[in-house]
């Protein structure tokens, strides 16, 4: 059974929107939460990532929600660039490893 | 500095045979990780090592699947018979330690079982 669970499994915005992706997980002894970037014909690129002593984290244009009690965690993508368009993961673990990751969004970027 | 390589990056095979797939992992890292990601799937963990050692191999779908380390480094995950349920694109990741590091992926080895 998948331990994360990703919405929407794909969105479109407009050049400068925002971005939105949710993710939601049920194990409590999750410690860590990276999201991953991926674009067609290339692995998974580490793009932020957060822990649950904080609420959010902020690089650059992306930012992490993160809301303990609700187990969910969110990513922001601010100003929404043609070149953001790629498949996004969330995942989970304890301690970094073995990360179970969600099923991935597609979002597209249009100028 | 160089990254996760693998190889090949694609492969199809006839259902049945046996297929490796490298994994070469960036230097010094000494956590190298396998998932599997199937079209429209997330990436589902296979097996995880430290140095030589595989101390979970949980995720391994069958005993048809496996993998071995050696000397630290490459590593190769071996399909016997394969079916064409095994078509997927394997990923292979490292970390310089397997506690609060960083994973990072190869491009993958794209797999179609005919």
């Amino acid at each position: 059974q998948q331990q994360v669970k990703q919405s929407p499994q794909s969105l479109i915005v407009q050049k400068g929107g925002i971005s939105i992706i949710n993710c939601a997980y049920e194990n409590t002894a999750f410690d860590y939460f990276p999201w991953y970037q991926q674009f067609p014909g290339k692995g998974p690129a580490l793009l932020i990532a957060i822990r649950p002593d904080v609420s959010e984290k902020k690089e650059g244009r992306f930012t992490i929600s993160f809301n303990k009690s609700a187990k969910q965690f969110s990513l922001h993508i601010m100003d929404s660039q043609p070149g953001d368009s790629a498949t996004y993961f969330c995942a989970a673990s304890i301690s970094d490893y073995k990360l179970s990751f969600g099923a991935g969004t597609t979002v597209t970027v249009r100028a | 500095g160089a990254g996760v390589s693998q190889s090949p990056s694609n492969k199809v095979t006839e259902k049945g045979k046996d297929v490796e797939l490298r994994c070469d992992p960036i230097s010094g890292h000494t956590a190298l990780y396998w998932y599997r990601q199937s079209l429209g799937q997330g990436l589902e963990f296979l097996i995880y090592f430290q140095g030589n050692s595989a101390p979970d191999k949980s995720g391994l779908p069958s005993d048809r699947f496996s993998a071995e380390r050696t000397g630290g480094s490459v590593s190769t995950l071996t399909i016997q018979r394969t079916q064409q349920e095994d078509s997927a694109v394997y990923l292979c990741a490292s970390s310089l330690n397997y506690h609060k590091e960083t994973q990072y992926f190869g491009p993958g080895t794209r797999l179609l079982v005919l």
